[in-house]
């Protein structure tokens, strides 16, 4: 079975980092662009950030562009988001998910920022 | 960037009506527009890609239509388990948009 396993969230300071990971299994990681999505409490979705399959072609969503990373390891079938300079307007559930057409969705992990 | 709209924001309905959720794209996305199924505290679920296709595992009840800049999302029956958020979404190029979101309320 498809799965994805987030892991990494946590409560961090405002200007504070946080690597988010995102584990595939069931699947050929290697054959599809993954991203990640967020959700803030009581709010919609919103895409943050996607990878192509080898990893060389990158896209974020502005409010994210120069404070997140987004990077691939497919020899371990993982995902990663490296979140630096966080700011309150961060705090949210991050989802990976996989493919174009976000066909497989993880579980979510919960990052809070907050002094 | 392009922006999607949903209609209605909420809706309430009951256990075996027909119900149909629209969304707009603010200029043309072909047919790259998918459907989520959302539950609270549970992940968003994937129903519907290319506009039309039913996601494996997907019941036959919900199907998706449209092309373009509009597209409906169609519970031919309501069931139970079908109370949810629905989020529409195209990916034809960055940046990627959801709809606002479509609350289906039991009435």
């Amino acid at each position: 079975e498809a799965q994805l396993v987030e892991s990494g969230g946590g409560l961090v300071q405002p200007g504070g980092s946080l690597r988010l990971s995102c584990a595939a299994s069931g699947f050929t990681f290697s054959s599809y662009w993954t991203s990640w999505v967020r959700q803030a409490p009581g709010k919609g979705l919103e895409w943050v950030a996607s990878i192509k399959e080898d990893g060389s072609e990158k896209s974020y969503v502005d409010p994210v562009k120069g404070r997140f990373t987004i990077s691939r390891d497919n020899a371990e079938n993982s995902l990663y988001l490296q979140m630096d300079s966080l700011r309150a307007e961060d705090t949210a559930v991050y989802y990976c998910a996989r493919g174009n057409d976000f066909s497989i969705w993880g579980q979510g992990t919960m990052v809070t920022v907050s002094s | 960037d392009i922006q999607m709209t949903q209609s209605p924001s909420s809706l309430s309905a009951s256990v075996g009506d027909r119900v149909t959720i629209t969304c707009r794209a603010s200029r043309g996305v072909m047919n790259y527009l998918a459907w989520f199924q959302q539950k609270p505290g549970k992940a968003p679920k994937s129903l519907i890609y290319a506009a039309s296709s039913l996601q494996s595992g997907v019941p036959s009840r919900f199907s998706g239509s449209g092309s373009g800049t509009d597209f409906t999302l169609t519970i031919s029956s309501l069931q139970p388990e079908d109370f949810a958020t629905y989020y529409c979404q195209h990916y034809k190029t960055f940046p990627i948009t959801f709809g606002q979101g479509t609350r289906l309320e039991i009435k």
